[in-house]
């Protein structure tokens, strides 16, 4: 069955970096474009960064852009999200997601990444 | 960027029909999807393509479409159905995330 699990969440202060992986099986990683969703506390989803199947391409939200990488690695069926210079307002669960192709989406479970001296 | 508006609440008696909205521009030129997410756990695929239902999901689910808003629709709510709701879609190497909703069935 598809399984999308992220890893790498903790507790960093202000100004830290944190890299996280989501280990994707059960599909072919390798055909599709991967998001990087996240929630913070008691609000609502935002969309934080796309990778295109082959990482030709990659495309951030306003609010992380300079700050956050998107990478992926096919032959480990991985995706990566480099977090740098993190801000308060950065805590949230992380979720990988495959969406927007076809009738099927996939989601992890998600990692929780707080920001805190 | 683009942005798309979603009511914060919406309440419903169980049996009712509960209908939620999402309006934003970009939704004149490209579907939408809509996903639950129940707390504590990952949001679930219940509409794309504006109207259509994945596999699993049940009927009571339906989409609509017209000009800048897309509408969710659960006809008959259950209790299972009390969720948050959010409306997404992208265009131009946009992706945006509706505001959410939350449905309370009572």
């Amino acid at each position: 069955q598809v399984q999308l699990v992220e890893s790498g969440g903790g507790v960093v202060q202000p100004g830290g970096s944190l890299r996280l992986s989501c280990a994707a099986s059960g599909f072919t990683f390798s055909s599709y474009g991967m998001h990087w969703v996240r929630q913070a506390p008691g609000k609502g989803l935002e969309w934080v960064a796309f990778i295109r199947y082959d990482g030709s391409n990659k495309y951030y939200a306003d609010s992380v852009k300079g700050r956050f990488t998107i990478s992926r690695d096919n032959s480990k069926n991985t995706l990566y999200l480099q977090m740098n210079s993190l801000r308060a307002e950065d805590t949230a669960v992380y979720y990988c997601a495959k969406v927007g192709d076809g009738d099927t989406d996939y989601w992890g479970q998600g990692t929780l990444v707080t920001v805190s001296s | 960027s683009y942005e798309l508006t979603q009511p914060s609440s919406v309440s419903v008696s169980p049996g009712q029909t509960a209908r939620i909205t999402c309006s934003g521009d970009v939704l004149a030129k490209k579907y939408a999807r809509w996903f639950q997410q129940k707390p504590g756990q990952a949001p679930v695929l219940v509409i794309y393509k504006d109207s259509e239902r994945p596999s699993g999901i049940p009927e009571r689910f339906s989409g609509s479409s017209s000009g800048t808003t897309v509408t969710l629709t659960i006809s008959g709510a259950q209790v299972e159905d009390e969720a948050d709701y959010y409306c997404y879609s992208a265009a131009d190497n946009n992706y945006v995330f509706g505001t959410g909703t939350k449905v309370t069935v009572l």
